[in-house]
């Protein structure tokens, strides 16, 4: 199985900041990793797939990059909506796996 | 308008066994591959079980192999769980995703994702 080691666990940070979330993987994914939005109570959003294509309707503050075993997700204006949790998940192969998630609190 | 609605969750004593169904709608379902994936309470996603659109090609995470099966009724636009021999870890919000694109032989990622059942493992 490919591990997926995602940092920091949980993140604090303002309004209007930048903000970078990291996934490595334990063996090279090409660009096939994803990220995903999760807010509580509530079903992951996809943001991002194949490294950094932009799903459709997702802000364009969302950004991805990486290749090979390490990838970062950026945000890079925070805005009130995006305090969530953020996984990576890849899809090298048929049997995908996520990362433990990143929380993004209010500061 | 795609939707995905799961229902069959519910309370089952360990080493019971519950089905688990995810009607779609919005979308031509044989052409995608669908995912189940469980958030276990407080806990991050898992990927549980993947089948191909056609229901030929079937994938199982490694805690599940032997005791899920995943199925899919292409005539009435339904995925199925069946899960046996339930074990207390197996508690979790269960998820059915669809594949981001059409004609994957699996699941990739997912692009919509229904509201989710909940299965309680426990005496």
């Amino acid at each position: 199985d490919i591990q997926m080691t995602q940092s920091p666990s949980t993140l604090s940070a303002s309004v209007g900041d930048r903000v970078t979330i990291t996934c490595r993987t334990s063996q090279s994914i090409s660009s096939w990793l994803a990220w995903y939005q999760q807010k509580p109570g509530k079903a992951p959003k996809l943001l991002i797939y194949k490294a950094s294509s932009l799903e459709s309707g997702v802000p364009s503050r969302f950004s991805g990059s990486g290749s090979g075993t390490e990838f970062t997700l950026t945000i890079s204006s925070l805005q009130p909506d995006d305090f969530a949790t953020y996984y990576c998940q890849q899809y090298n192969s048929y049997f995908p796996t996520f990362g433990q998630g990143t929380k993004v609190e209010i500061k | 308008e795609v939707q995905l609605l799961e229902s069959g969750g519910g309370l089952v004593q360990p080493g019971g066994s519950l089905r688990l169904s995810c009607a779609a709608s919005g979308f031509t379902f044989s052409s995608y591959a669908m995912s189940w994936v469980r958030q276990a309470p407080g806990q991050g996603l898992e990927w549980v079980s993947g089948i191909s659109g056609s229901g030929g090609n079937t994938y199982y995470a490694d805690s599940v192999k032997g005791r899920f099966t995943v199925s899919r009724d292409n005539s009435k636009n339904t995925l199925h769980l069946q899960m046996n021999s339930l074990r207390a870890d197996d508690t979790a919000v269960y998820y059915c995703a669809r594949d981001h694109a059409p004609g994957h032989s699996g699941w990739y990622a997912g692009d919509y994702w229904g509201q989710g059942t909940l299965v309680t493992v426990s005496s």
